[in-house]
């Protein structure tokens, strides 16, 4: 079973400040999914990775194979991005399952 | 494009009470998926379709909970009955098909058992 680990847990940052949340996993993964969860529940599907790095916007996500390891970064972050970011993965080829993260609260002050 | 959506929003519901949460997936969306978010943690599998199959219930409580996709479109997930532990958000989400694809989620459906 893969373990996934998400830090902080927790991430108060100004506006305009670069923010980085870092996820790591256990056993080895066929994709590595980046979601976005705002109060109410509902979540959306920000990336979706298997290897290198992807940008969108001001978010940039990154992901290094050998080292079970993936970060989110926001660039200039605003009020807006409050919210929880998730990590989930998919372990192997074959595996259609995600094992997903706690989460990172983020709260971002004007 | 229209996304996955769910109802209702939010609930509130005795224990020992039952409670039904709908939800239509993106048009022409293969799988289907149920999960639990309990506060605190990340979404938890209960059940997934593929079609009006089901893939994978193994961690579905089915002494109390039934989801059912009867015409391989939308589906129903069903808590009878509910216990104080069961409140969460329950989230659905659908994909084009099972293997390697992204989920597209709904809102959530916010159960609160008193």
């Amino acid at each position: 079973k893969n373990e996934v680990e998400q830090s902080p847990q927790n991430l108060t940052a100004q506006e305009g400040e670069f923010i980085t949340i870092n996820c790591s996993y256990s056993v080895g993964i066929s994709a590595l999914h980046w979601l976005q969860q705002h109060p109410g529940g509902g979540i959306v599907s920000l990336f979706m990775l298997s290897s290198g790095k992807k940008k969108h916007g001001r978010l940039i996500a990154t992901i290094n194979i050998q080292e079970k390891h993936s970060s989110l970064h926001i660039t200039a972050s605003h009020p807006r991005d409050s919210a929880v970011y998730i990590c989930a993965v998919r372990s192997g080829a074959g595996s259609y399952q995600l094992t997903f993260g706690k989460g990172t609260k983020l709260s971002v002050i004007p | 494009e229209a996304g996955v959506a769910q109802s209702p929003r939010y609930k509130i519901i005795e224990k020992r009470q039952s409670v039904a949460f709908w939800c239509n997936p993106i048009s022409g969306h293969a799988t289907l998926y149920w999960y639990q978010q309990i506060l605190g943690q990340g979404p938890k599998l209960l059940i997934q379709f593929q079609n009006n199959g089901v893939v994978d219930d193994s961690q579905l409580p089915k002494d109390r909970f039934s989801a059912e996709r009867l015409k391989g479109v939308d589906s129903t997930l069903k808590i009878q009955p509910a216990k104080l532990e069961d409140s969460a958000v329950y989230l659905c989400a659908s994909a084009p098909g099972t293997w390697g694809y992204e989920q597209y989620f709904g809102p959530g459906t916010r159960l609160t058992v008193t």
